[in-house]
């Protein structure tokens, strides 16, 4: 079957620091993988996207590589804003059924002044 | 690129009655629609599958009886709540599947909390 598996949180960080979270992934066949952004009390936002192995999937800073040999797609970013506190998801475009995402639980990011 | 409007973002309601969530793509049709469930400090969990003109197809647990969805236009799906009760109080937020490879665009969602 299809799963993500993602870094438990929360993550706290000063500002300027720099970001990971891990994601790990089991799929059958070649998933897209995504990264959705959160901020309290609103829905969820493409951060970035990849839909093959080794693309790079760039957007404000944030990048992350589809690895397939290591099942991996961990976010990154080299210095961290206040801006950036949120809820970061991992998900993959679900291979047994067309149009459906499979999320991993979800990293809260803090990233304090 | 997709847009697609999901309202409203806040209800409140009884136990017992029941509330409808639309979720409309405003700029392109869908034939297509996916709904999803997130309880509070968790991930988000697919609901049910909304497809235009047909019965939508419901995740293994998920009462269909209970969580009614209409499609009954290429803009437009719906989720009713029936018979809300407290522990049906989660946030419910729909979306739509790219054209083409790409990111899924998401509703805003919707903050239900019954009483």
């Amino acid at each position: 079957g299809n799963s993500v598996t993602q870094m438990e949180g929360p993550v706290t960080l000063s500002e300027e620091a720099f970001l990971t979270i891990n994601c790990t992934y089991t799929a059958t066949g070649y998933p897209s993988l995504f990264w959705y952004v959160q901020y309290p009390g609103e829905g969820l936002q493409l951060l970035l996207k990849a839909t093959k192995a080794d693309d790079k999937g760039s957007n404000k800073g944030f990048e992350a590589t589809y690895r397939k040999e290591t099942t991996s797609f961990h976010l990154e970013k080299g210095s961290v804003q206040v801006s950036d506190s949120a809820v970061y998801f991992c998900a993959l475009s679900r291979t047994d059924s067309w149009g459906k995402l499979q999320f991993g639980a979800g990293t809260q990011v803090v990233v304090t002044p | 690129g997709a847009v697609v409007s999901q309202h409203p973002s806040r209800v409140i309601c009884k136990s017992g009655t029941s509330v409808k969530i639309e979720c409309r793509s405003l700029d392109f049709q869908a034939t297509t629609m996916f709904w999803y469930r997130q309880f509070p400090k968790q991930s988000l969990m697919l609901m049910a599958t909304s497809n235009e003109g047909s019965k939508a197809t419901y995740e293994q647990g998920v009462e269909k009886d209970k969580f009614l969805i209409n499609h009954a236009s290429l803009t437009l799906s719906t989720l009713t709540v029936t018979s809300a009760h407290p522990e049906d109080s989660s946030f419910y937020i729909c979306s739509v599947p790219p054209a083409s490879l790409g990111g899924y665009t998401f509703g805003s969602g919707t903050r239900l909390t019954v009483v």
